[in-house]
């Protein structure tokens, strides 16, 4: 167990909708990054955050968004919501976000768009 | 932007070492290079890290080149427990305060009994 924890497990819907996605840092850590893993593509890195603030930015489509709240948690919203989005989404945590710290992953939120 | 280039996968016997490659071009000189392994239905999870030369730890070695054009993963003595999907980052810091930061495709590593 990571620390890190990710709800909801398992989210399914249709195609137009729009989703939020739920992350929890370990305790301690100030810094979220969120990844986008389906099959073709393997880790795509999307966003990260520091004690709320943007600090780096992949390749995140402008239907996503992200923010982390002052109790630090942080949430993914993806909108519009098409077939090729169905992807396992993860969301890591690490102390600081320096480029050489460890980042510990949540169990991740399987999307399914139908 | 580094691009990394992993093999798809990899088959080894149970006991053997193995060892998995990443090349990394465009990789400047104070890119840190991070190995995670992941096992299906799980996040990955932090193997090594390394800037140069060698590291070792309890679990794992990394060799890196003088041209740090690539890196190498050594698992010794693989044991069933080890069949995974291993990746390489490349964390860059182009500015102050920004990051890049690129995964190789995944290695699948298959140990057979």
């Amino acid at each position: 167990d990571s620390g890190v924890t990710q709800t909801p497990k398992h989210l399914i819907t249709a195609t137009g909708q729009r989703v939020t996605l739920r992350c929890s840092p370990r305790s301690g850590d100030l810094s979220v990054y969120w990844y986008q893993q389906s099959l073709d593509q393997g880790l795509q890195f999307l966003i990260q955050y520091y004690n709320g603030e943007e600090r780096a930015k992949g390749n995140i489509l402008e239907r996503f968004s992200a923010q982390q709240f002052p109790d630090l948690h942080s949430e993914l919203n993806l909108s519009s919501l098409e077939l090729g989005d169905s992807a396992l989404y993860f969301c890591a945590s690490s102390v600081v976000g320096g480029a050489r710290e460890t980042q510990y992953f949540g169990p991740g939120t399987r999307l399914l768009v139908l | 932007l580094a691009k990394t280039t992993q093999p798809i996968s990899m088959d080894s016997y149970e006991g053997q070492e193995v060892n998995i490659t990443c090349s990394h071009n465009n990789i400047a000189t104070n890119d840190y290079i991070t190995w995670y392994q992941q096992f299906p239905s799980q996040g990955p999870r932090f193997i090594i890290q390394g800037y140069k030369t060698k590291v070792t730890n309890e679990v794992a070695s990394l060799f890196i080149p003088a041209d740090r054009k690539s890196s190498t993963l050594s698992l010794p003595r693989v044991s069933l427990s080890d069949t995974a999907v291993y990746y390489c980052l490349v964390v860059q810091e182009p500015g102050a305060g920004s990051y890049q930061l690129t995964f190789g495709k995944g290695t699948k590593l298959s140990v057979i009994p």
